[in-house]
């Protein structure tokens, strides 16, 4: 069974730092790998995706990630972290069979200082 | 862009009342999905559907159902509400062809309170 783990479930950063978010998966085989986020009282927004290729993935709002197969890992980055970042982000899976489910991680608050 | 809808963002009910969440896309996806979230948890998926009239139980299905009429439509069903199902619910779609097959759409959320 596929699953991911966040392990930080609160993170605060000051405006203008690095951001790196952290996410481990567990699948047999290649995954598929996403990013989501969520502002406060809204829905989950795709951030960016990976299925195979360059394994460094870009996103909207300057987002990056990079799959990191020996590690099961997809951490997601930001080089500058703006106020409007404060979010829950999620890290999931997706299986290639014919159900494509996805499994997400319990998620990774962001808080950020002035 | 894709639209994904849910009928009310916040809902107070009473514990034994029955309760229908709506959800709506209008991008003609095949894919339909009912999440909960809660707090540490992340999503964990209540049922999908991969077409009209078909439903798949997901990971955590006990005390829900759900209907699929129409394409466009899949409604969550709490048939006696109980203080255990407050949470908040996310329905997602799905194109289930194509180079985006794989990506969920998700509505805002609606947050259910049980009293």
């Amino acid at each position: 069974a596929q699953s991911v783990t966040q392990p930080d479930i609160h993170i605060t950063v000051s405006e203008g730092a690095s951001l790196e978010l952290r996410c481990n998966y567990s699948y047999g085989a290649t995954p598929y790998l996403f990013w989501y986020v969520q502002s406060p009282g809204q829905g989950l927004q795709l951030l960016l995706k990976y299925f195979s290729g360059d394994t460094l993935v870009q996103g909207i709002k300057g987002f990056e990630a990079e799959f990191k197969r020996s590690q099961s890992s997809f951490n997601l980055r930001k080089p500058s972290v703006h106020w409007s970042d404060a979010a829950e982000y999620f890290c999931a899976v997706g299986s290639n069979n014919a159900g494509n489910m996805l499994t997400f991680g319990g998620g990774t608050r962001l808080m950020v200082k002035p | 862009d894709v639209k994904v809808t849910q009928s009310s963002r916040y809902l107070v009910k009473r514990t034994g009342e029955k309760v229908f969440l709506e959800c709506v896309q209008d991008m003609d996806h095949e894919n339909m999905f009912w999440y909960r979230q809660d707090p540490g948890l992340g999503l964990r998926l209540i049922y999908f559907s991969y077409d009209v009239k078909m439903k798949e139980k997901g990971d955590i299905p006990e005390g829900y159902s759900v209907s699929r009429e129409k394409k466009e439509r899949f409604s969550l069903i709490l048939e006696s509400a109980s203080t255990n199902q407050t949470s908040m619910y996310l329905c997602a779609s799905r194109l289930d062809r194509g180079p985006t097959r794989e990506t969920q759409y998700f509505g805002p959320g609606t947050r259910l309170l049980v009293l």
